[in-house]
């Protein structure tokens, strides 16, 4: 499996509060995502990067940020978390060579109250 | 636009049943394709490519999937499911090799009855 750890597993929180999922790999793959996903709704891809320090938005970046000081760590941070972004968070990263896919963590539980 | 679909959103087979997951694609060229598996409380595992070639590509847990140009078509195959299978299945299409064009159908969920 690839080297991919997502922190907290599990976290609830209130609304308002500021929270911040970390996504660890030791693979060196230079591509990162932040995908949720909900019941109906499938995989939204939130935020992605492409090198340290290289980010861009995907289809549901509002209320989101990323940042990635590091090839290893990616961040996902909810300025003032709310209801709405109660989820099951992914993390993937992808090895930029010709038709690789992405590799996955084992996600991370958000409830927002 | 650019989608991948999978039309059955639930199947039941019985064990030691044939599987045929369904995908089709949207695309203008022939993208680079994948299969994941998903159980509860899990993260997506790959199951198999297609990149080029062969159009039959064999994967991990004895999944096989066969690529249709013609059709626009890449379903997942097994010709005895296990109890253990049950689980989500999504279809993947990477579009371009830059990584944001990678497109998710909305899964198939397989329940395995004893």
């Amino acid at each position: 499996d690839a080297g991919i750890t997502q922190s907290p597993r599990h976290k609830v929180t209130e609304t308002g509060t500021p929270v911040t999922l970390r996504c660890h790999q030791t693979e060196n793959h230079r591509y990162m995502y932040w995908y949720r996903q909900d019941p109906g709704h499938g995989l939204r891809l939130i935020h992605y990067s492409y090198g340290v320090k290289d980010t861009d938005k995907g289809e549901v970046s509002d209320g989101y940020s990323v940042s990635r000081s590091k090839t290893e760590d990616f961040l996902l941070t909810l300025e003032s978390a709310t209801s709405s972004q109660t989820s099951v968070y992914f993390c993937a990263i992808r090895d930029p060579g010709l038709g690789q896919p992405q590799h996955f963590g084992d996600g991370t539980r958000l409830s927002i109250l | 636009a650019q989608s991948v679909t999978q039309p059955d959103i639930h199947i039941t087979v019985s064990e030691g049943a044939s599987l045929e997951l369904r995908c089709n694609y949207s695309y203008g060229a022939t993208p680079y394709l994948f299969w994941y598996v998903q159980s509860p409380g899990q993260g997506l595992q790959l199951l198999l490519k297609y990149f080029s070639g062969d159009t039959l590509v064999q994967g991990i847990k004895g999944f096989e999937a066969e690529f249709k140009r013609s059709q626009s078509s890449f379903n997942l195959r097994k010709p005895s499911v296990h109890w253990s299978d049950a689980a989500e299945y999504f279809c993947a299409a990477l579009l371009d090799n830059y990584g944001q064009n990678f497109v998710f159908g909305p899964g198939t969920r397989l329940s395995v009855l004893p």
